[in-house]
């Protein structure tokens, strides 16, 4: 079973913020959400992960609700090389968990 | 700069061949990965390894095979190709539970088999 529920793809206006949403319902107490990208073929790209306060980094921001059921990537200002595939993920890294990829967010930044 | 490197980018064989995908890092991580990714398609997990001697099969059943007799080389066999096995090989690394905290994964650029 899936761990997380993302939009199959979203639309953004280049210079603008992007929003991607992720649903994970059932996420346990030790668990981190993860955000990777993928441009094209390329191998993915770590962005940012957090437990449950929210993260900023050079490149994005991650929100996490206050339940840690659903949580949000922010690109604060969108350009052409963010388009991507965008993939959330929950893992204890601890443990040496395995990163599993679901379908994620074909995002696309119109100009 | 993630220091993974997947040999070659590219590579077209005949059915039947074998052949040995290559995959090494530099950052002296315990954990390594091997996932298939067909075109516009999700990755899957196709095997693992924990360290020197450990290898475990993922998610997605594979005919390939991997080996792990150094800590910065992982590379993955496939006795005879068909072309069902045409698709993109992403290898990948992790510091691991044992010597860090395990928190991130870094990917090569891939192999882009194809076998006619």
């Amino acid at each position: 079973d899936a761990k997380t529920t993302q939009p199959p793809s979203m639309d953004c206006a280049e210079g603008r913020a992007a929003n991607l949403p992720c649903n994970h319902s059932t996420i346990s107490g030790n668990e981190y959400v993860y955000w990777y990208r993928q441009i094209h073929s390329q191998g993915p790209q770590y962005i940012i992960h957090g437990l449950k306060n929210n993260e900023t980094n050079e490149m994005a921001s991650l929100i996490i609700t206050e339940d840690r059921k659903s949580s949000t990537l922010i690109l604060p200002h969108a350009t052409l090389r963010d388009t991507a595939v965008y993939y959330c993920i929950v893992r204890v890294p601890f443990y040496g968990q395995n990163f599993v990829f679901g379908p994620g967010t074909r995002l696309s930044v119109l100009p | 700069e993630a220091d993974i490197y997947q040999t070659p980018r590219y590579l077209v064989i005949g059915t039947g061949k074998k052949i040995t995908l290559e995959c090494s890092q530099t950052m002296g991580h315990d954990k390594m990965y091997w996932y298939q990714q067909d075109p516009g398609m999700e990755l899957h997990l196709i095997h693992y390894s924990y360290g020197v001697n450990s290898t475990e099969k993922g998610d997605l059943s594979s005919e390939s095979t991997v080996s792990r007799i150094r800590t910065e080389h992982f590379p993955l066999t496939l006795e005879s190709a068909r072309p069902s096995h045409t698709s993109q090989y992403l290898c990948a690394s992790s510091e691991g539970p044992i010597r860090g905290q395990d928190t991130e994964a870094f990917f090569g650029q891939g192999t882009r088999l194809t076998v006619v």
